[in-house]
């Protein structure tokens, strides 16, 4: 079965960066784009941005974050990395990932989540 | 400050009917098709409804979910217990090139 397997809970000082995987497995990595999702402490979610395939080296990025987000892919292990760096405590969230066939313009399965925490 | 606006909550006893409203705007849900969210605290969200009102294969034909001009709709119809679950409504919006959501609705069974 399809499932989106992230990297586990991470703290971080402000101004470091962080870097969550997102491993998918049941289907092939390239036929699907793979957004990133987050979502703060009891706020809503926000879309940070995606990274499409086949294409994988085209990213789109949320305006936002834009200078300091990086989203990259590994086939040989079906994996996905969202790297944010330059980090403040306001990125303190929870961040998914999520697949979404292309242009289908919905998310239909999502990894569990991984928990960041900035803080000094 | 979500794009989609939705109210913060809902509730309705076992086998009522509950609607969660989301409204936007010309450039997101008057312009793309809305999709709907569940997600029980400390799980990740499960899509619900796609396409404005398509459900995937093994959620209930009880939800069902719709849309007219700028505004969308998801209904719950014989509201079980363990529908008691956020939901969010989703779309692209295009002028922000951003996916957005709305800032969910806590549902409730009495």
């Amino acid at each position: 079965q399809v499932q989106l397997v992230q990297s586990g809970a991470e703290v971080k000082e402000p101004g470091a960066s962080v870097k969550i995987s997102c491993k998918a497995s049941g289907y092939t990595l390239t036929s699907y784009h793979i957004h990133w999702v987050r979502q703060a402490p009891g706020q809503g979610f926000e879309w940070m941005g995606a990274i499409k395939n086949p294409r994988g080296d085209t990213t789109d990025y949320a305006r936002k974050f834009q200078d300091r987000v990086s989203m990259t892919r590994d086939t040989s292990t079906s994996t996905v990395f969202m790297e944010l760096s330059s980090l403040k405590s306001e990125d303190t969230a929870v961040y998914f990932c999520a697949r979404e066939f292309p242009e289908s313009h919905y998310f239909d399965h999502w990894g569990q989540g991984a928990l960041v925490t900035v803080s000094s | 400050q979500s794009v989609l606006t939705q109210p913060p909550s809902a509730s309705g006893t076992p086998g009522q009917r509950v609607t969660i409203s989301c409204s936007g705007s010309s450039s997101n849900i008057g312009a793309r098709i809305v999709n709907w969210y569940q997600q029980v605290p400390g799980t990740a969200p499960k899509l619900l409804i796609y396409n404005n009102s398509y459900r995937p294969s093994g959620v209930p034909d009880r939800f069902s979910g719709s849309k007219s001009g700028t505004s969308a709709s998801l209904a719950i119809t014989g509201l079980q217990s363990e529908d008691e679950a956020e939901y969010f409504c989703a779309t692209w919006d295009e002028s922000l090139n951003a996916y957005v959501f709305g800032a969910g609705t806590e549902v409730t069974v009495l």
